[in-house]
């Protein structure tokens, strides 16, 4: 299992940027995925949680109105479009898998992430 | 929101010791309760889900336990490989959310 996140950097407050998230080495159209970020020398932020087929997708208050989570399937990609972006959304944002049981019953906690990717919103 | 309070903030322990971190939920969330280990610059890594299951290829010095609102994660014998900083995570309801971390230090 892999996960490679991409397409941080820096930003103007205000500005947009879509983070990327490669997966690899299991069937990602299986498994809800997420988003969780941590500001620099803070704690985890869960962002946004998306079903496997998209039809259900959910926020934190804080990114709901700004942020967007999808997915292709096709492409085994995960997506974060994020718009008026500000300061405090300056972190490292980790995509996750959300994990299931042996049996397919979804787990609720993340088994896999990637290395992150780093969003730093300044000007 | 649910808050996830982790007790204590920090710990200064030595190889061998054996922790135990608490987690409080500030409404009962069943069993929805995981733990991840987190060391510098990488991402964490789950250790216990459902308050009590052990992750696959876990060290079985660690356990979770309780339920409800108060959870509690034990290492048994701390290992130098050990040292970094623990979390707490509630996924009983959106939005789903973390304790602050307790991070284990070298004594």
């Amino acid at each position: 299992v892999q996960l490679v996140e991409s397409g941080g950097g820096l930003v103007q407050p205000g500005g947009s940027l879509r983070l990327s998230c490669a997966a690899s080495g299991f069937t990602f159209s299986r498994h809800w995925m997420s988003w969780i970020r941590q500001a620099p020398g803070n704690g985890l932020e869960w962002v946004a949680n998306i079903k496997q087929d998209g039809s259900e997708i959910y926020y934190v208050d804080s990114v709901k109105g700004r942020f967007t989570i999808s997915r292709d399937n096709a492409k085994n990609s995960l997506y974060l479009q994020m718009n008026s972006l500000g300061a405090e959304d300056t972190a490292v944002y980790y995509c996750a898998r959300i994990a299931k049981s042996e049996m397919g019953i979804i787990r609720r906690d993340f088994d896999y992430w990637g290395q992150g990717t780093l969003v730093t919103v300044s000007s | 929101d649910i808050q996830m309070t982790q007790s204590p903030s920090s710990l200064s322990l030595s190889v061998g010791d054996r922790v135990t971190i608490t987690c409080r939920a500030s409404q009962s969330i069943s069993s929805y309760l995981n733990w991840y280990q987190q060391k510098p610059g990488k991402a964490p890594k789950v250790l216990i889900y459902a308050a009590s299951s052990v992750q696959s290829g876990v060290p079985s010095r660690f356990s979770g336990s309780g339920s409800g609102t108060d959870f509690t994660l034990t290492i048994t014998s701390l290992q130098p490989e050990d040292f970094a900083t623990y979390y707490c995570q509630q996924s009983y309801t959106t939005p789903w959310t973390f304790g602050q971390g307790t991070k284990v230090e070298v004594k």
